[in-house]
């Protein structure tokens, strides 16, 4: 059975900097793309970022490009989200999600991680 | 950037009706459209994929529709455990993106 953890979120302050991970189990991790979708309190989905298998090719959403970096390391199963100037729009929990590669849709999902940017 | 656009926000029904949700996107994306239902607290969990297939363990009486701009999920008749919060995703084009989720309550 695939499985994933995120673990690293909790409060920082504006302009502060979190690195938020992701461990995989149950797969050929290195086979895989992988996501991060985040949600805001109260409200919908929002796809964050993703990394191709090989760690290649990596996709930001606007919001985030140029300051958050993900990357992974295939021989650990682990997968990252590092984030710096961080804002308070960036509260949300982080899932990290398993892509049907070379499509780019989640079959696995994360329980997710709480980040909190306040002051 | 694809625009996914979901309605209605809310869909009032009773237990054994049918539900119809829509998904229209901005530009096409031919089939590459799936459909995640989310229960509170939980993480979402893929129902639907290339528009019409169902994910595993997913029962028939959810099915999709649809190709281009315009897509559906139904589910032909309303369980309790059905009466959640549904978001469709295009996968056709960077960035990807979620529409803004409809729910479905008694």
């Amino acid at each position: 059975e695939v499985q994933l953890s995120e673990s690293g979120g909790g409060l920082i302050q504006p302009g502060g900097s979190l690195r938020v991970s992701c461990a995989a189990s149950g797969l050929s991790f290195g086979n895989y793309a992988m996501s991060w979708v985040r949600q805001a309190p109260g409200k919908g989905l929002e796809w964050v970022s993703t990394i191709n298998g090989g760690a290649g090719n990596t996709y930001y959403a606007d919001s985030v490009k140029g300051r958050f970096t993900i990357s992974r390391d295939n021989s650990k199963n682990i997968l990252s989200l590092q984030m710096d100037s961080l804002r308070a729009e960036d509260t949300a929990v982080y899932y990290c999600a398993k892509d049907i590669t070379p499509l780019h849709y989640m079959d696995v999902w994360g329980r997710g991680t709480t980040v909190t940017v306040s002051s | 950037e694809t625009v996914m656009t979901q309605s209605p926000a809310t869909l009032s029904a009773s237990p054994g009706e049918r539900a119809t949700l829509s998904c229209r996107a901005s530009q096409s994306v031919g089939r590459n459209l799936a459909w995640y239902q989310q229960k509170p607290g939980q993480a979402p969990r893929l129902v639907m994929f290339a528009a019409s297939s169902r994910a595993t363990g997913v029962p028939d009486r959810f099915s999709g529709s649809g190709s281009g701009t315009e897509f559906t999920l139904t589910i032909s008749s309303l369980q309790s455990e059905d009466f959640e919060v549904y978001y469709c995703q295009q996968y056709n084009k960077w960035p990807l993106s979620f529409g803004g989720g409809t729910k479905v309550e008694i």
